[in-house]
């Protein structure tokens, strides 16, 4: 069964403690992103990879930091220095950068 | 910078009627254009895609059209029904990835 898989499904973290998003496709995509949703808002991208161990900084990549060692994973970790982490993070892939995203079900991150 | 806007914010109609929902785009100089959807607390689901050299494409009770030169796109919903409820964002492809709209959520009242 093809798709896009996040996890946690909710995440709760404490002020000043990293977490890491999980991400994975079986789609065989090459390029894979990352978005942040704040209420009322549309989406608004972190990172994103084109191909295995490389990725760019997208408009608001302050505070987190990727990897992508293998085509099927690309982990977001939300690090203590950013500010305001609480909001709704989404996952996509490509087949390559010109193509049709397809998401995943999303992560809800919640600073205590 | 692109930037992209969608009217109005939010939108509820009786069931059964037709409806438009509207977006601008303020650089003309885009790959494609695409309509998601989205429900409350859940990932986006791609609608229609249509190409910068498209004027429209359709799915069922959706169509979706694209006038470039003007920065415009408009969904136009055939006769809506409850499960039509959702927020419908828009989103143009440059040179980067996808610049997103802050969405139009709709009510279909029963």
């Amino acid at each position: 069964d093809g798709g896009i898989t996040q996890s946690p499904k909710y995440l709760f973290r404490k002020e000043g403690q990293n977490v890491t998003l999980s991400c994975e496709q079986n789609l065989n995509h090459d390029a894979m992103y990352w978005y942040r949703q704040d209420p009322g808002q549309g989406l608004r991208l972190i990172y994103y990879s084109q191909i295995v161990n490389d990725f760019q900084k997208g408009d608001i990549a302050e505070g987190y930091s990727v990897s992508r060692e293998k085509k099927e994973s690309f982990p977001l970790t939300v690090t203590s220095a950013q500010k305001n982490p609480t909001a709704f993070y989404l996952c996509a892939s490509s087949v390559n950068r010109e193509d049709t995203q397809y998401f995943g079900p999303g992560t809800r991150l919640t600073v205590l | 910078k692109q930037e992209v806007t969608q009217i109005p914010a939010a939108l509820s109609v009786p069931e059964g009627e037709n409806l438009v929902l509207n977006c601008s785009f303020t650089d003309s100089a885009i790959y494609n254009l695409q309509w998601f959807r989205q429900d409350p607390g859940k990932g986006l689901t791609s609608l229609l895609l249509i190409q910068s050299s498209q004027r429209e494409q359709t799915s069922g009770r959706l169509n979706a059209s694209l006038d470039k030169s003007s920065g415009r796109s408009t969904l136009y919903i055939a006769a809506s029904q409850p499960g039509d409820s959702a927020t419908y964002l828009c989103a143009v492809k440059e040179t980067t990835p996808l610049v997103f709209g802050k969405g139009t959520r709709l009510s279909v009242i029963a």
